[in-house]
């Protein structure tokens, strides 16, 4: 049973860009998750997807956009790159929305120069 | 006032002792919480929950609860040196995955 997996793993990129995340929930699971984690800090949540929209959402600019995919998988977009948007970039999954055990994928680390 | 403090580290102990790891939380309305282990260079992993006040047991791992000091603890018993990692204690108000994180707490159990 696969686990919650991301791609890429790592990611370079240069201030102003723009860079796409992506995610496959575990299986089972339909609602994603995204966290920010900066290096030395608990997990930050972003934003939360199910049935494709967006749910639930915290404090992050709206430089920071998602979709969800009828196949529950999910992109996690970011434009005009900072160097403080170097992260490590989180997505987790559950059963529902109501869910609130999430499992964690291992990860993409951004990092912005 | 941070939303959650957690018990700063790094916290050292010796192999076979009782680790005790405390989380502070600042929202009276908080319903879920959540013990999660973070080895280094790795994404978070599910140890505990807990809903209601009280002791919650898991093999060699307690979670503790009280919501009227809005307190939640971990204890690991009989510690070995695979537990070393940071523990990140998560709070939700609601349904939903809206986790708010604590710093963590880094723990080293010496061999």
């Amino acid at each position: 049973d696969a686990g919650v997996t991301q791609s890429p793993t790592h990611l370079i990129k240069t201030r102003g860009q723009q860079v796409t995340l992506r995610c496959s929930p575990k299986s089972g699971h339909d609602t994603v998750s995204w966290y920010q984690q900066a290096l030395g800090q608990g997990p930050q949540f972003i934003f939360q997807y199910y049935e494709e929209e967006e749910r639930q959402r915290g404090n992050f600019p709206d430089r920071f956009s998602g979709h969800q995919f009828p196949n529950y998988s999910s992109e996690l977009n970011v434009n005009a790159l900072l160097l403080g948007d170097s992260a490590l970039y989180l997505c987790a999954s559950s059963r529902s929305w109501a869910g609130t055990e999430a499992f964690f994928g291992q990860g993409t680390r951004l990092t912005v120069v | 006032q941070k939303e959650v403090e957690q018990n700063s580290g790094p916290l050292s102990v010796p192999e076979g002792a009782i680790a005790s790891l405390n989380c502070t939380y600042s929202d009276r309305g908080s319903q879920s919480f959540f013990w999660y282990r973070q080895y280094s260079g790795k994404s978070p992993e599910l140890i505990m929950s807990i809903y209601s006040n009280g002791d919650k047991e898991d093999g060699r791992f307690t979670a503790q609860l009280n919501k009227a000091s809005q307190y939640v603890s971990l204890l690991i018993r009989d510690s070995q040196p695979s537990d070393s990692a940071t523990y990140l204690c998560a709070v939700n108000r609601d349904y939903g995955q809206n986790f708010v994180f604590g710093p963590g707490t880094r723990l080293s159990v010496l061999p």
